[in-house]
């Protein structure tokens, strides 16, 4: 029972590079979301999906951007990394049933994310 | 508005004490509410949850009252042990199936 899956677990970037952050689900949800929590703050979205295909900006898109190809996968890039950048991030998951609107988010560990 | 207000933590408490962690929220209709727990180092786990008004939800000793008169939803335990230190987040569906979530509360228990 894997649930949602985040890789890299830790990773340093210098400014201006660029990298993927994966996140993968095995609950066959339709909903999935990107998160970043600073350090002390609570939760920020960043952009969400409601299914293959689909995506939304949240309320802090500037500078990610994502895909949904497949229901599984929903990846977060940064494409020139900043010091602002520097946080927390956290997949999460949910499901549609029942209309969803009482379906918990099912969330990953986290991707510990430092621009240097 | 359409937000989700935490008490400030941390909250530091005795081991064995009574815990209070307020939550207020706005919203119209009657949104499913959530609490989240975060162990250091770790991701978010559901708590417990209520989905209409009066509902209580219960889990692992906490509890908490969905309260539509006071839009509250007020997480309770009556004993806490040093393994309940984490930070607690409180969250409310909003229309589009994302959660609004509060600024979570710290909470340190000391043996």
């Amino acid at each position: 029972n894997a649930g949602v899956t985040q890789t890299p677990k830790f990773r340093i970037l210098k400014i201006g590079q660029s990298m993927t952050l994966q996140c993968t689900q095995d609950m066959n949800h339709n909903y999935m979301y990107w998160y970043r929590q600073d350090p002390g703050m609570g939760l920020k979205l960043i952009y969400y999906s409601v299914g293959a295909g689909i995506t939304d900006k949240g309320e802090v898109p500037n500078g990610y951007n994502v895909s949904r190809s497949t229901t599984e996968d929903f990846p977060l890039r940064l494409e020139l990394a900043a010091p602002s950048q520097t946080s927390v991030y956290f997949c999460a998951s949910s499901s549609p049933r029942g209309g969803g609107s009482n379906q918990p988010q099912h969330f990953g560990d986290g991707t510990r994310l430092s621009i240097l | 508005g359409n937000s989700v207000t935490q008490m400030e933590g941390p909250v530091t408490l005795s081991e064995e004490a009574f815990l209070t962690i307020n939550c207020t929220y706005t919203a119209t209709g009657y949104p499913s509410l959530f609490w989240y727990v975060q162990y250091p180092g770790e991701g978010l786990q559901l708590l417990l949850k209520a989905t209409k008004a009066d509902d209580k939800g219960s889990n692992k000793g906490f509890e908490a009252t969905y309260r539509k008169e006071t839009t509250s939803f007020h997480l309770e335990k009556g004993s806490v042990q040093v393994s309940d230190s984490a930070v607690y987040f409180c969250g409310k569906r909003d229309s589009n199936y994302q959660l609004i979530w509060g600024a979570g509360t710290k909470l340190i228990i000391k043996p």
